[in-house]
């Protein structure tokens, strides 16, 4: 299995709402990212969880929350959002090997409007 | 923070080869990548170079780096519609877990 999966695939929220990105993978990766990417925009790394520890925040602000139960699973827990947070959020994993190939595998994304 | 730069747009027959261009920004970096984008979904790696090579070959795929001028290039022959995507370079620095992407460029493939 060399898929990894995010839910939902849309999600449309209010500014008050409460909500929670998921992506799963079943690779036996043990590094898992999470990036923002705006239209005609490169994706832009917002975190990065390596053996489940929180390792890089990109002064995300706190108003979107990482989560890394296990291995297999990372959420993005957003409060109180702003239009333009507006984005496809992409989630990513890799094998975590200092020195070796950094090959990322990505979900398909999160397309998130705030309204 | 510099930008990985990229060239926004590239249109190609179909059977052409396609050149995609890259200057990126960090003298240190370890691995340089493309990946590719379709409409709708996450990024795809097509290949990467480790920094001490200076050509790398994968079926139709060429990847040629000039580490002097910081200069990475995509070369794809005989280019068929199903390559139409958007292309972003990217280089590992600042740790090997962090990845910087290029501005992208997008490829249309003319039939």
């Amino acid at each position: 299995d060399t898929e990894v999966t995010q839910t939902p695939k849309h999600l449309v929220m209010g500014m008050t709402n409460k909500k929670s990105l998921k992506c799963e993978q079943h690779m036996g990766h043990r590094a898992m990212y999470w990036y923002k990417q705006k239209a005609k925009k490169p994706p832009e790394l917002m975190f990065v969880y390596s053996y489940e520890k929180l390792s890089i925040n990109e002064s995300v602000p706190s108003r979107f929350s990482p989560e890394c139960p296990n291995s297999s699973l990372l959420n993005l827990h957003l409060h109180a959002l702003q239009p333009e947070d507006s984005a496809l959020y992409l989630c990513a994993s890799s094998q975590e090997s200092a020195g070796e190939v950094g090959e990322q595998f990505f979900g398909p994304g999160t397309r998130l409007t705030v309204l | 923070g510099e930008d990985v730069e990229q060239s926004l747009f590239l249109s190609v027959r179909e059977g052409d080869s396609s050149v995609i261009n890259c200057t990126y920004t960090d003298s240190s970096s370890t691995y340089l990548y493309w990946y590719k984008q379709e409409p709708g979904a996450g990024l795809q790696l097509l290949t990467y170079i480790f920094s001490n090579m200076d050509m790398k070959q994968d079926q139709r795929l060429t990847v040629l780096l000039n580490k002097k001028d910081k200069h990475l290039s995509l070369r794809i022959a005989d280019t068929q519609t199903g390559d139409s995507a958007i292309y972003f370079c990217a280089e590992q620095s600042g740790g090997y877990q962090k990845v910087t992407f290029g501005t992208g460029t997008k490829l249309q493939v003319i039939p």
